[in-house]
């Protein structure tokens, strides 16, 4: 199992640009999420899905769309990149249910670099 | 909304030293509390966790009690090592059907042989 994988590692945008970060889980997870880390402020939610065809906002979603056409691919798009979304971006996965029980796991994430 | 709070970093300490990183949190209901590390360049991955009032979490030699009354989920290890040089990170869940979670701001440890 590859576990969760993110593409690309390193990116560097000018302010205005979009992209998108790629994340792709092959442990038949139906939960996965897009955090963002920043110093002294933790990760904090973006948005996140519990299954294919359903995304929720989180606690920081301006900025930021996000689709789920299938179980195991669950991409976060930037659509005008702005120097506030300079971050390193964390996908994770895990199984719904068992009441927030489930260990999360965790890509090695994206550091984004907005110009 | 609910929240976690842990103790400021960096945190340094001589090889075999105790460790203790305090963690408390605010909830209105019942969540599951996590340990996650995160070594330098790489994603987190958990390192403990706890589902109920009382109950110990442990791994790696590493220790955290979900403290009801107090409303604290430390961590604690008798003797860290260099190899456990990281940053931790206490985290909630709030339950229900998704698994959201809140996370504290991490604390950097740094361990010298």
């Amino acid at each position: 199992n590859a576990g969760v994988t993110q593409t690309p590692k390193f990116q560097v945008l000018k302010t205005g640009q979009s992209m998108t970060l790629q994340c792709a889980q092959d442990m038949n997870h139906e939960y996965m999420s897009w955090y963002r880390q920043d110093p002294g402020m933790g990760l904090r939610l973006i948005h996140y899905s519990v299954g294919a065809g359903i995304t929720d906002q989180g606690e920081v979603p301006n900025g930021y769309n996000v689709s789920r056409s299938t179980t195991e691919d669950f991409p976060l798009r930037l659509l005008s990149a702005a120097p506030s979304q300079t971050s390193v971006y964390f996908c994770a996965s895990s199984y719904s249910g068992a009441w927030g029980h489930n260990e999360q796991f965790f890509g090695p994430g994206t550091r984004l670099t907005v110009l | 909304g609910d929240s976690v709070t842990q103790m400021e970093g960096p945190v340094t300490l001589s090889e075999e030293a105790f460790l203790t990183i305090n963690c408390t949190y605010t909830a209105t209901g019942y969540p599951s509390l996590f340990w996650y590390v995160q070594y330098p360049g790489e994603g987190l991955q958990l390192l403990l966790k706890a589902t109920k009032a009382d109950d110990k979490g442990s791994n790696k030699g590493f220790e955290a009690t979900y403290r009801k009354e107090t409303t604290s989920f430390h961590l604690e290890k008798g003797s860290v090592q260099v190899s456990d040089s990281a940053v931790y990170f206490c985290a909630l869940s709030e339950g229900g059907a998704t698994n959201k979670l809140i996370f504290g701001t991490g604390t950097l440890l740094a361990v010298q042989p």
